[in-house]
């Protein structure tokens, strides 16, 4: 059975940086597409960023205005998202999602419990 | 950027009964490629079904997917205690992948 544990969330100010990691388990990584999806306190689910297979290919949703990197390294089974000038409406749960392909992106069948990034002076 | 819109905001029935939930999307959803998840509070949501009809694995046959293009509906056909809870659609046909806002299925 596929697992995934989020972690590195917490309190931040604005303007500071986070990386939040995601250690999968019970299947092969190295076949699946990763991503991030975050959900804001009482609102609904947000994709964030996806990175496939090999890491060749790489996605961000529009409303990040390039301040995340997503990243993986498959031989410590691990993804990756570092986080830079912190807004306050970056304020989530944070999710990492095992993808399965369409054409225009991925369903996501398998997620980890996530992990809260508060960003608050 | 695909919109879905799903309605009713919120659903609110007896368990026994039936369910059907709307997810309408503009411009239309490439080739059916569409999904249903179920989030309980505290809870990551958990995929109930892909491809528009296709259930994920583990989920009961009384979750059922149907539509395509525009229009998607998921039906829960007896609604269990357990069913009550927040649903959203997804396209991932074309990108950005999306989500609908949201309904929320409660106890009548």
């Amino acid at each position: 059975e596929a697992q995934m544990v989020e972690s590195g969330g917490g309190l931040v100010k604005p303007g500071g940086s986070l990386r939040l990691s995601c250690v999968a388990s019970g299947f092969v990584l190295s076949s699946y597409s990763l991503n991030w999806v975050r959900q804001a306190p009482g609102k609904g689910l947000e994709w964030v960023a996806s990175i496939s297979s090999s890491s060749r290919y790489i996605s961000y949703a529009d409303s990040l205005e390039g301040r995340f990197i997503i990243s993986r390294d498959n031989a410590k089974r691990s993804l990756f998202l570092q986080m830079n000038s912190l807004r306050a409406e970056d304020t989530a749960v944070y999710y990492c999602a095992r993808g399965v392909s369409g054409t225009g992106g991925d369903h996501f069948d398998s997620w980890g419990q996530g992990t809260l990034v508060t960003v608050s002076s | 950027e695909i919109v879905l819109t799903q309605s009713p905001g919120t659903l609110s029935l007896s368990p026994g009964e039936r369910a059907t939930l709307s997810c309408r999307a503009s411009p239309p959803v490439s080739a059916r490629f569409l999904a249903w998840y179920q989030q309980k509070p505290g809870q990551a949501p958990r995929l109930l079904i892909y491809g528009a009809t296709n259930r994920a694995t583990g989920i009961p046959d009384r979750f059922s997917g149907s539509g395509s293009g525009t229009d998607f509906t998921l039906t829960i056909s007896r609604l269990e205690p357990d069913d009550f809870a927040v649903y959203y659609c997804q396209q991932y046909g074309t990108s950005p992948v999306t989500f609908g806002q949201g309904t929320k299925l409660e106890t009548k």
